[in-house]
């Protein structure tokens, strides 16, 4: 299996259930990052591993908690969303040196509508 | 502040070309990113340009112009098949991407 895989591709959870999604990347990457994207609105990143250490929380709500066990596998886990949460959350890798530009490789998502 | 600013929808025919337009405005500058989404799936990395001029790619081609903050995303002999959403991102002197919300192309035959 080769790229960026995302589970689940769809989740309805409601306001006060726990779930969590997963990716895994098989490009031998050593950085993983979390984006949401929301209808007609840029991609907004949320978190970055980069060697299983998070380098980014760009002020994300706590409701929203990464884990990362090792640099193929990177968690998203939820608990207690709003329903302005409901949006395409994906997944991307990439191999991130300082001075050093790679593109990003993306999953295909997980789209998460919460009731 | 960064931004990024890009049509929301494009129409075009098929067999046509057709530019998608990108203006940026980024702390320091470290290239410019095209990417194709298809509805419901990843964003697929097409083009980067850190340096003024054209870039070609078989059917698409990107084009920089740092000093006016401008790129391009040019798709040639137009198919069915490039429905999809375009988006531009440029990357910081942070080595941090800012998206632009994307263009959504529809191809009619």
């Amino acid at each position: 299996e080769t790229g960026v895989t995302q589970t689940p591709r769809h989740l309805v959870m409601g306001m006060t259930n726990k779930k969590s999604l997963k990716c895994e990347q098989h490009l031998g990457h050593n950085a993983m990052y979390w984006y949401k994207q929301s209808a007609k609105k840029p991609l907004e990143l949320m978190f970055v591993y980069s060697l299983e250490e998070r380098v980014e929380n760009n002020s994300v709500p706590s409701r929203f908690s990464p884990e990362c066990p090792n640099s193929s596998h990177l968690f998203l886990h939820l608990h207690t969303l709003q329903p302005e949460d409901s949006a395409l959350y994906l997944c991307a890798s990439s191999d991130r040196d300082r001075g050093e530009v790679s593109p990003l490789h993306f999953g295909n998502g997980t789209r998460l509508t919460v009731t | 502040g960064q931004n990024i600013d890009q049509p929301t929808e494009m129409t075009a025919t098929e067999g046509a070309i057709v530019q998608i337009n990108c203006t940026y405005q980024t702390s320091g500058f470290n290239g410019l990113f095209w990417y194709q989404q298809h509805a419901g799936e990843a964003p697929t990395f097409l083009s980067y340009n850190v340096l003024d001029g054209l870039e070609e790619k078989g059917r698409f081609s990107s084009f920089l112009s740092r000093s006016k903050g401008y790129s391009y995303l040019l798709l040639k002999e137009l198919q069915m098949k490039d429905s999809a959403s375009y988006l531009c991102a440029s990357m910081d002197s942070n080595y941090q991407l800012i998206w632009g919300a994307g263009t959504k192309l529809i191809i009619k035959p």
